[in-house]
């Protein structure tokens, strides 16, 4: 398996607090993307990134932001978290992030927000 | 329009029977196409990837795919209990460094 963990796996957190979510690799992987994903909606990204603090958004990436300074951390910030961010939330990385390269999944996080 | 769509099932199929899974894609540029593998409360993992039209095959998995149609498909063969998951298709839009997936079909194989 892809050495990539989550941190935390579980967390319940209130309306309005900050959270932030750590994706830590073992691979040097370049690429590293985080998802959100809701049933009836799949996987949905929301940040990704192409190199040490070099990232870009992803389709719905309203209400987070994202900060890469090494190769093997990728954390994801909701500066002020809502009901509606309450969902299951995935880290992947890709060694070459291009159309032929696979991406590999994190164990995951799951997110409520009360 | 969606730009990866699947039908969100479920999908039932008896054991041992063949399982068909249909993705469509909207951007004809699109060159590569993945199947992932997603057990309830997992994370996903990649069953296959295709490139060419055509079919390709690996165990009791074939990946087809039709470029003019805009469809790649995923064929489970001899299909078991063990194979009751959520199907993922994901297609990385050309140029870019990301996938777009569908909302995945959800497969059950009836013992």
């Amino acid at each position: 398996d892809a050495g990539i963990t989550q941190s935390p796996r579980h967390k319940v957190t209130e309306t309005g607090t900050p959270v932030t979510l750590r994706c830590h690799q073992t691979e040097n992987h370049r690429y590293m993307y985080w998802y959100r994903q809701d049933p009836g909606h799949g996987l949905r990204l929301i940040h990704y990134s192409y190199g040490v603090k070099d990232t870009d958004k992803g389709e719905v990436s309203d209400g987070y932001s994202v900060s890469r300074s090494k190769t093997e951390d990728f954390l994801l910030t909701l500066e002020s978290a809502t009901s509606s961010q309450t969902s299951v939330y995935f880290c992947a990385i890709s060694e070459g992030g291009g159309s032929y390269n696979e991406q590999f999944f994190g164990p995951g996080t799951r997110l409520t927000v009360l | 329009q969606k730009e990866v769509e699947q039908n969100s099932g479920p999908l039932s199929v008896p054991e041992g029977a063949i399982a068909s899974l249909n993705c469509t894609y909207s951007d004809r540029g699109s060159q590569s196409f993945f199947w992932y593998r997603q057990y309830s409360g997992k994370s996903p993992e990649l069953i296959m990837f295709i490139y060419s039209n055509g079919d390709k095959e690996d165990g009791r998995f074939t990946a087809q795919l039709n470029k003019a149609s805009q469809y790649v498909s995923l064929l489970i063969r001899d299909s078991q209990p063990s194979d009751s998951a959520t199907y993922l298709c994901a297609v990385p839009p050309p140029g870019t460094y990301k996938y777009i997936f569908g909302t995945g079909t959800r497969l059950k194989v009836l013992a």
